[in-house]
């Protein structure tokens, strides 16, 4: 069975600075990766995708994510944060059955 | 496209009473999936539909809960009786396919609070 793995359930950072959010994913077949993300009393938003085209995917509000066959990784990118970047990020990744959530990580922005 | 509609946004009943959730997934979508999201647990698949037909309901906590689909553009979630331990946030999904390389579409959600 498929498993995801979201490294931090918190990650905080300052406006302006670099976010990195961790996705791992047991695989022995690339799955199709995704990155969701869910403001405050709202759904889950796609953000991005990747189906083994390029293995680096651009998403919406600059966001980024960068497959990576040897370490079964798809860790989500962006080079400078915004408070309105503020919310719960989820990773999830499916091969042949329903998509696998990992547990999710809050992403905190100070001013 | 209006995408996933769910209704109502927010549910607040007595314990003991009967709830019922509707979703109306995007048109065209074959799959459809309900979730319930906590705190503690996190988001749960609950059941899933492939063309109005469910497949998978092993998610589902209880007897007391029970999702039909009479048609393609209609859900419904039912949980009778309800208790407190049900509150929770409540996602529909739709896809093209269980496994689709396109992702789910989430409606926005019930937010049920049983009291």
């Amino acid at each position: 069975a498929q498993s995801v793995t979201q490294l931090g359930s918190h990650v905080s950072v300052s406006e302006g600075a670099l976010v990195l959010l961790r996705c791992n994913y047991s695989s022995s077949v690339p799955p199709y990766l995704f990155w969701y993300v869910q403001y405050p009393n709202q759904g889950l938003q796609l953000l991005l995708k990747y189906t083994s085209a390029a293995t680096l995917v651009k998403g919406i509000n600059g966001f980024e994510a960068e497959f990576k066959k040897s370490e079964t990784s798809f860790h989500l990118t962006k080079p400078s944060a915004h408070m309105s970047d503020a919310a719960e990020y989820f990773c999830a990744a499916s091969g042949y059955s329903t998509l696998t959530f990992g547990k999710g990580t809050m992403l905190l922005v100070s001013p | 496209d209006a995408g996933v509609i769910q209704s109502p946004r927010h549910e607040v009943t007595e314990m003991g009473q009967e709830v019922t959730l509707r979703c109306k997934p995007i048109s065209g979508h074959n799959s459809l999936f309900w979730y319930r999201q906590t705190m503690m647990r996190g988001l749960e698949l609950l059941i899933y539909f492939n063309n109005n037909v469910p497949i998978d309901d092993s998610g589902m906590p209880e007897d007391r809960f029970s999702a039909k689909m009479p048609n393609a553009s209609f859900s419904t979630l039912k949980i009778q009786p309800s208790e407190p331990r049900d509150s929770a946030v409540y996602f529909c999904a739709s896809s093209f396919s269980e496994d689709s390389p396109y992702g789910y579409t989430f409606g926005s959600g019930t937010r049920l609070t049983v009291v």
